[in-house]
């Protein structure tokens, strides 16, 4: 079946930017998502990108998709304390409205 | 954008009860609901999908018999834990699609804790 994969773990400084990596096996995907999920609460998304796009841009969130090497980015410039949470990437074949295939989640965690 | 609740947040309860969560669409319809199970420091698995006036649609290793699904108008699906055991702890979230746009938005989840 699909397969999505996330590293474990982020740690950056307050005022840099985060880079969080996804990569996924299944080269059906048409929507590709980044969620947040803050401790104990269910998910936000956080933006999407469709598949026949290298990036988007919104706000201080940049996604990158390489689709040949089926790897997924988000980039958060001016990384704040509000950003720690757990960032969950996800893939969806067909319509938007399919059944999502999550990765593991990378837990970042934002230093003073 | 649309809004998705879960009821109850929070659920503690013995050992062989069984528990009801419920998950509604607040401002659209949705023919289409999802349910995911996140156990702790986890990502989240597909349990099964919900289709109004039919049957629900479970993912492999996913006991139907132990998880009730019923989605029996266009703005509510509720899952049931029959029997519930302490393994079944977890973080259960639902999400809905919205039957005009397609789009997929999910609920707060509710936490389950079986004693």
């Amino acid at each position: 079946g699909e397969d999505v994969e996330q590293s474990l773990f982020l740690s950056v400084r307050e005022g840099d930017s985060s880079v969080i990596n996804c990569t996924y096996t299944d080269s059906s995907s048409t929507y590709l998502y980044w969620y947040k999920q803050e401790p104990g609460a269910g998910l936000q998304l956080l933006t999407y990108i469709f598949s026949n796009m290298d990036m988007k841009q919104d706000q201080r969130l940049t996604v990158l998709l390489n689709k040949k090497d089926k790897h997924l980015s988000l980039r958060i410039a001016d990384t704040q304390t509000g950003d720690s949470a757990i960032y969950f990437c996800a893939e969806t074949e067909g319509n938007a409205g399919n059944m999502l295939t999550f990765g593991g989640g990378t837990r970042l965690m934002v230093k003073p | 954008g649309a809004v998705v609740s879960q009821h109850p947040s929070r659920v503690i309860c013995k050992s062989g009860t069984s528990v009801k969560i419920e998950c509604r669409s607040l401002d659209f319809q949705a023919t289409t609901m999802f349910w995911y199970r996140q156990f702790p420091k986890q990502s989240l698995m597909l349990m099964a999908t919900s289709n109004e006036g039919s049957k629900a649609t479970y993912e492999q290793g996913v006991e139907k018999d132990k998880f009730l699904i019923n989605h029996a108008s266009l703005t509510l699906s509720t899952l049931t834990v029959t029997s519930a055991h302490p393994e079944d702890s977890s973080f259960y979230i639902c999400s809905a699609r919205d039957l005009a746009t397609n789009e997929q938005f999910f609920g707060p989840g509710t936490r389950l804790t079986v004693l």
